[in-house]
């Protein structure tokens, strides 16, 4: 079954950091781009960052709202990815999931159930 | 950025009915398009891709069409299961960007 599998959220202040953790199973995780899709409570969906694969030179990209901020990166050894949040604030209060690339085009076929990130004083 | 406007936002629709839901680009995106269903509590699905293509598992009653800007995305005869909320989502260029959502209910 593919599955992925996020961890780490929780209650972080403003200005703080947080890393989250995403592990894939079921799948040649190497052959996939992955990503990080947040959801504030009532929002829509907001893609965060992408990473490619070791063929595509791990190449990155960053929503604008976090860019110089959060930075995604991959362990092909765990089949996982990970987002460190720097500097965080309020407004990154949302619902964490990892993604999985489609394959045929830059969208999500496969989610995880997502991790809650509470940015609060 | 790319914006992506969908209309209406919400839509008050009975089993059996055809329900119907705009998007549109701010600018040109191809056939870069797709289509999800959420459900609360739950992560997005995606039911649609390259604006017209059914993912795999996904029933024959949802298709959607367009090109360029703007975007349809139809439920034939909608079922109790389909009651949620539907998001496009353009993939043409970083960064990617959803539509704000359409949510469709009970009549």
């Amino acid at each position: 079954e593919v599955q992925l599998v996020e961890s780490g959220g929780g209650l972080v202040r403003p200005g703080g950091s947080l890393r989250l953790s995403c592990t894939a199973s079921g799948f040649i995780f190497t052959d996939r781009y992955m990503d990080w899709v947040r959801q504030a409570p009532g929002q829509g969906p907001e893609w965060v960052a992408r990473i490619r694969n070791k063929p595509n030179s791990y190449t990155t990209e960053y929503a604008t709202s976090v860019k110089g901020r959060f930075t995604v990166s991959r362990d092909d050894s765990k089949n996982s990815i990970f987002l460190q949040m720097d500097s965080l604030r309020t407004e990154d209060t949302a619902i964490y999931y990892c993604a999985r690339d489609l394959q045929v085009g830059n969208a999500f076929d496969v989610w995880g159930q997502g991790t809650m990130v509470t940015v609060s004083s | 950025d790319i914006q992506m406007t969908q209309s209406p936002s919400t839509l008050s629709a009975s089993v059996g009915d055809r329900v119907t839901i705009t998007c549109r680009a701010s600018q040109t995106i191809n056939t870069y398009l797709a289509w999800y269903q959420q459900k609360p509590g739950e992560a997005p699905k995606i039911l649609i891709y390259k604006a017209s293509t059914l993912q795999t598992g996904v029933p024959s009653r949802f298709s959607g069409s367009g090109s360029g800007t703007e975007f349809t995305f139809t439920i034939s005869s909608l079922q109790p299961d389909d009651f949620a909320t539907y998001y496009c989502q353009q993939y043409s260029t970083f960064p990617l960007t959803f539509g704000g959502g359409s949510k469709v209910d009970i009549k």
